[in-house]
């Protein structure tokens, strides 16, 4: 069966550190990945994209990467500051015209100071 | 730009009655999604239209559901008659190439 997941469990770390958070899939042929923040009552927003044939993007303190063979992307805060505890979703793009994406259920990020 | 814009915020109903739910998306994106979002399930997409013309709905739970959108800058999702297990939180979203996505604040829906 297809399956997208994330961390179940929420990650806490320490101000200053780096969190890293997973994301797996099985059975899609993914064109792209997304990363995307979620605060409480808001709507996810947009952080980063990924393409297939890619292996890593960074953005600011922010790095993705994404390995088609083990099927699964990373996704890097460094220096994580309180401001970025939220949670974290990612979203698979299939290949073709298709605009459906596959959400991961989410990780909880808390980042105490 | 506003953003993607959803109202209401909130909506209390009673089970049977029917429910509007309403989204102005960003000016110029050409695709509109509608999502739900629970504990449980996470994020599913309903329904997308892509310059207002449906053109996926297998999202979309039963025929209690149907969703419109009239013109590129105004778009409902409808639910009738409701159910409690229809509570969740709906998202409209909004795109121009139908990748990076720009999502509403969400309208809140409790069927009692």
């Amino acid at each position: 069966s297809q399956k997208i997941e994330q961390n179940s469990e929420a990650l806490n770390i320490q101000e200053g550190k780096t969190a890293t958070l997973t994301c797996n899939y099985t059975n899609y042929s993914p064109a792209y990945l997304q990363w995307y923040r979620q605060d409480p009552g808001r709507g996810p927003v947009f952080l980063l994209l990924i393409r297939e044939n890619e292996k890593e993007k960074r953005k600011e303190r922010l790095k993705v990467t994404f390995d088609t063979t083990l099927k699964q992307s990373l996704f890097h805060i460094t220096a994580s500051q309180p401001a970025d505890s939220a949670t974290y979703l990612c979203a698979l793009g299939e290949a073709g015209n298709n605009r459906k994406l596959i959400w991961g259920l989410g990780t909880s990020l808390a980042v105490n100071p | 730009d506003a953003g993607v814009i959803q109202s209401p915020r909130h909506e209390v109903t009673e089970m049977g009655q029917e429910v509007t739910l309403r989204c102005k998306p960003i000016s110029g994106h050409d695709y509109l999604f509608w999502y739900r979002q629970t504990m449980m399930r996470g994020l599913e997409l309903l329904i997308y239209f892509n310059n207002n013309v449906p053109i996926d709905d297998s999202g979309m739970p039963e025929d209690r559901f149907s969703a419109k959108m009239p013109n590129a800058s105004f778009s409902t999702l409808k639910i009738q008659p409701s159910e409690p297990r229809d509570s969740a939180v709906y998202f409209c979203a909004s795109s121009f190439t139908g990748t990076v996505t720009f999502f509403g604040q969400g309208t809140r829906l409790t069927v009692v």
